[in-house]
This record gives structure tokens, sequence and C-alpha cells, in this order.
């Protein structure tokens, strides 16, 4: 089944605590990306990558730092996660830049 | 920061009405225009990607139209259903940023039978 899976679901840590939220996709998609949802806020761009080795900046990288060293994975890694980081966060794909994305099914994560 | 405005901001129908909303984006340096459909506790599913100035895309009772010289794309939807209760969300990529998306904050649908 094609698809973007994300891990973990739900992540409950600490300030400070580094962690690393994963995504992969089984589609051969070139473009990846990272999104973050707040009440009130639309869904806002992290980081994304055209391609292997290519990444870049979205809206909100601060405190964010993601790698793409193989085409299906782009894991989203928290260096020292805050609360304000505190967020429902959404991998997406796509075959290029500009058609549809395919959503990972989100991850819930809580900074205290 | 790019602004993509929605409106309205949330919508209640009845079943069988037919409604549309509103995404505003800037007219200059346009790419593509992105429709999506988010149901609550679900992930957002894509309806739409538009990029000629005039199109029109249908999908069922849904469809689309996108004028790039003004900067708006109105999303239809005839005869709701319950079923189309959900948040309707755009999504504006420009030209000299392709990569970036810029997402609005939604319209956010209820549908009562």
């Amino acid at each position: 089944e094609a698809q973007v899976t994300q891990n973990p679901r739900y992540l409950i840590t600490v300030t400070g605590k580094k962690l690393t939220v994963t995504c992969s996709q089984n589609m051969n998609h070139e473009y990846m990306s990272w999104y973050r949802q707040d009440p009130g806020l639309g869904l806002r761009q992290i980081y994304y990558s055209m391609n292997v080795e290519v990444t870049d900046k979205g809206d909100v990288p601060e405190g964010y730092k993601v790698s793409r060293k193989e085409k299906r994975n782009f894991p989203l890694i928290l260096e020292s996660p805050s609360p304000n980081q505190t967020s429902l966060y959404f991998c997406a794909s796509s075959p290029i830049q500009g058609s549809p994305l395919h959503f990972g099914n989100g991850t819930r994560l809580t900074v205290t | 920061i790019l602004n993509v405005e929605q409106s309205p901001q949330s919508l209640h129908v009845q079943e069988g009405d037919s409604t549309n909303f509103t995404c505003s984006f800037p007219s200059s340096n346009f790419y593509a225009l992105h429709w999506y459909r988010w149901e609550t506790a679900k992930s957002p599913e894509a309806l739409f990607v538009m990029t000629l100035n005039g199109d029109e895309k249908k999908k069922g009772r849904i469809s689309a139209t996108l004028n790039t010289k003004e900067g708006y794309s109105y999303l239809y939807i005839k005869g709701s259903q319950p079923e189309d209760s959900a948040t309707y969300l755009c999504a504006f990529c420009r030209g000299s940023t392709l990569g970036r998306l810029y997402f609005g904050r939604g319209t956010q649908l209820t549908v009562w039978p």
C-alpha cells in the first residue's frame, strides 16, 4: 500500500531531551516536507526537500533539523525540544514539487 | 511570510444545501494552488492542484475554480452531505520559491442532517 509513515504517533518528552520523528514513504517520491499544526494557525512548513541531499527551510525552521540521506526517509530532529514545540506534526511527500501532497498520519508531540 | 486567506472561517449548512468558500493569495509569481480536505482525527487529503488561470476542476460534487490574475480560488460543494463535514485547506505555491507551500487557516464545514 502506498503510504507515508510517521513514527511515533504520540510522544511526551521533557525540555532539552533530543528526539527524532521519523518519516518514510514507499512511493519513490522526490519531494518531502514537514509541517506543524497549532490551534488557530494553518499548517506551517518547517523544512522541505526537493531530492536526496537537498533540504531547505520553510516558514518555521528554528529549533529543528532534517536530513535526506536517502529518497524514502526524511527524519525531523529536535536537538533540544522546548515547550513551544508542542504541536501536531505532519510529514508529506509528492512525486515532484507542485503535485498533490500525500500526508502521514501525524505525530502529536508534547514537551513539558 | 506570505499571506493566504480563507473565508469564511467556519460554515454550518443543512444537508442538501450547496456551499462555497474562498481562498485568496498573492496574484504575483503564481505557480500552483492546492485544495485539501481534512477530516477530524485524520490526515489532509488532496482534492485538486490547479495551475492555470481560469482552470476548473471537478471531483464528484466538489469543484473548484481559479483566478490567478486577481488571486483567488473558489471551492464549491453541491448538495452537501454530512460526510462532507471537514476542514478545507488551500495552499499556495509561488514560482520563485518552488518547494515552499503556504497554507491558509482553513474553512471548517459542518453539514447537519
